[in-house]
């Protein structure tokens, strides 16, 4: 089955400064990468994702960046702010209506 | 965005009492529903697949007579964690796929907190 490893699992930065988080997969099957954000004790929300396809795709501060080959993918916040704080995870899956493997998470600080 | 609703949103409980959480898709239909299991400062991991008219597909290790699924119609699952114990306190939450659309985007319920005492 698929095996998703992210990093760090903790991450302090201060305002304004950029944020990355790395994940790898193990199943070469997996072609859809979402990232969720999870604030403390609500639901995860969709954030950005990318297709295998695709090398990178961007939304405003948000970026996510794919490197099939490597089996690697990236989410980058730049222009941190404090309500970026939050739990952040990455996942991977066939898709279709095969599961969703997820990682571990990131927990992420941005100070003020 | 697709709406998942989950209700109840906070249950407490005697130990080998039974608990029912329903799963709703409230502006789409979902022949698949997901059921994750998430403990504290973890990460979330899947219980099992709940589909619409046949039987749930469980992970390996989880105990398919203890965490009940029924999907019995497009916009509803349930799971119902019988003879409940301590250790059976999480946070529970479903997600759905909406079938009007190709996109492979799971949609999450707001979750349900279960105490068991």
């Amino acid at each position: 089955g698929e095996n998703v490893e992210q990093h760090p699992s903790t991450l302090s930065v201060q305002e304004g400064d950029s944020a990355v988080i790395k994940c790898t997969y193990s199943d070469s099957a997996s072609n859809y990468f979402p990232w969720y954000k999870q604030e403390l004790g609500k639901r995860p929300q969709l954030i950005i994702d990318i297709r295998s396809n695709v090398g990178e795709k961007k939304d405003q501060r948000i970026a996510v960046t794919l490197n099939k080959t490597a089996k690697h993918f990236s989410l980058h916040i730049t222009e941190t702010q404090p309500e970026d704080s939050a739990v952040y995870f990455c996942a991977a899956t066939p898709g279709g209506y095969q599961k969703v493997t997820f990682g571990i998470g990131t927990k992420l600080q941005v100070i003020p | 965005g697709a709406v998942v609703s989950q209700h109840p949103s906070r249950v407490i409980c005697k130990s080998g009492t039974s608990v029912k959480i329903e799963c709703r898709s409230l502006d789409f239909q979902a022949t698949t529903m997901f059921w994750y299991r998430q403990f504290p400062k973890q990460s979330l991991m899947l219980m099992a697949t709940s589909n619409e008219g046949s039987k749930a597909t469980y992970e390996q290790g989880v105990e398919k007579d203890k965490f009940l699924i029924n999907h019995a119609s497009l916009t509803l699952s349930t799971l119902t964690v019988t003879s409940a114990h301590p250790e059976d306190s999480s946070f529970y939450i479903c997600s759905a796929r909406d079938l009007g659309h190709s996109t492979d985007t799971q949609y999450f319920g707001p979750g349900t907190r279960l105490t068991v005492l």
